[in-house]
C-alpha cells in the first residue's frame, strides 16, 4: 500500500530534550516535507526537500531541524524542544521534485513540549 | 494579503443540496491549486489538483479555476453528512529553487440531514 509514515504519533516531552519524528514513504517520491498546524494558523510549511541532500527552509523553521540522506526518509529533529511547538506535525510526499505536484501526507504527530 | 484566502465558515447545506467552497489566491501563487478534506485530528485527504483554466470534475467533485479573477472553488454535489469536515484550500507557491505548499485557513462544511 502507498503511504506516508510518521513515527511516533503521540510524543510528550519535556522543554531541551532532543527528539526526533520520522517520517518515511514507500512511493520512491522525490519531494518531501513538513508541515505543523496550529489553531488559527492553519498549516505551515517548516522545511522542504526535493531530493537527496536537497532540503531548504519553509515557512516556520527556526527550531527545527532535517536531514535528507535517503530518498525515502526525511527526519524532522527539534534539538531543544520549547513549548511554543506544541503542535500536530505533518510530514508529506509528492511525485517530482519541483513541488509543484499533489503533496500526500502521514497521519500526523501530535507533540506536546511542557 | 495572505497568498491563499478562505471564508472559514461554518458552510452549512441541507443533506443532497449542493455545497460551494471558494478561495481566491495572490500573485505569488503559480499554477497548482489542490483541494484537501481534512476531519478532525487526522490528515488532509486530497480531493481535487486542478492545473488549469476552467473546470475539472471528478465524481461528485468539480473543481474550477479562473485565472483571471484568482479563484479557484470547489463544488460539491449531493452533499452527504459524511462530507461534513474542513476543506483546505492549496497552491504551490515559489519558494528559492522550489515550490512550497501554501494552505488557506479552510473552511468548515456541516452538511445536515
Amino acid at each position: 500500500e502507498a503511504q506516508v509514515t510518521q513515527n511516533p504519533r503521540y510524543l510528550i516531552t519535556v522543554t531541551g530534550k532532543k527528539l526526533t519524528v520520522t517520517c518515511s514513504q514507500n512511493m520512491n517520491h522525490e519531494y518531501m516535507s513538513w508541515y505543523r498546524q496550529d489553531p488559527g494558523l492553519g498549516l505551515r510549511q517548516i522545511y522542504y526537500s526535493m531530493n537527496v541532500e536537497v532540503t531548504d527552509k519553509g515557512d516556520v523553521p527556526e527550531g527545527y531541524k532535517v536531514s535528507r540522506k535517503e530518498k525515502r526518509n526525511f527526519p524532522l529533529i527539534l534539538e531543544s524542544p520549547s513549548p511554543n511547538q506544541t503542535s500536530l506535525y505533518f510530514c508529506a510526499s509528492s511525485r517530482g521534485a519541483s513541488g509543484r505536484g499533489e503533496q500526500y501526507f502521514g497521519p500526523g504527530t501530535r507533540l506536546t513540549v511542557t | 494579503q495572505k497568498e491563499v484566502e478562505q471564508n472559514s465558515g461554518p458552510l452549512s447545506v441541507p443533506e443532497g443540496a449542493i455545497a460551494s467552497l471558494n478561495c481566491t489566491y495572490s500573485d505569488r501563487v503559480s499554477q497548482s491549486f489542490f483541494w484537501y478534506r481534512q476531519y478532525s485530528g487526522k490528515s488532509p485527504e486530497l480531493i481535487m489538483s486542478i492545473y488549469s483554466n476552467g473546470d475539472k470534475e471528478d465524481g461528485r467533485f468539480t473543481a474550477q479555476l479562473n485565472k483571471a479573477s484568482q479563484y479557484v472553488s470547489l463544488l460539491i454535489r449531493d452533499s452527504q453528512p459524511s462530507d461534513s469536515a474542513t476543506y483546505l484550500c492549496a497552491a504551490a507557491v515559489k519558494h528559492n529553487a522550489g515550490n512550497m505548499l501554501t494552505f488557506g485557513g479552510g473552511t468548515r462544511l456541516m452538511v445536515k440531514p
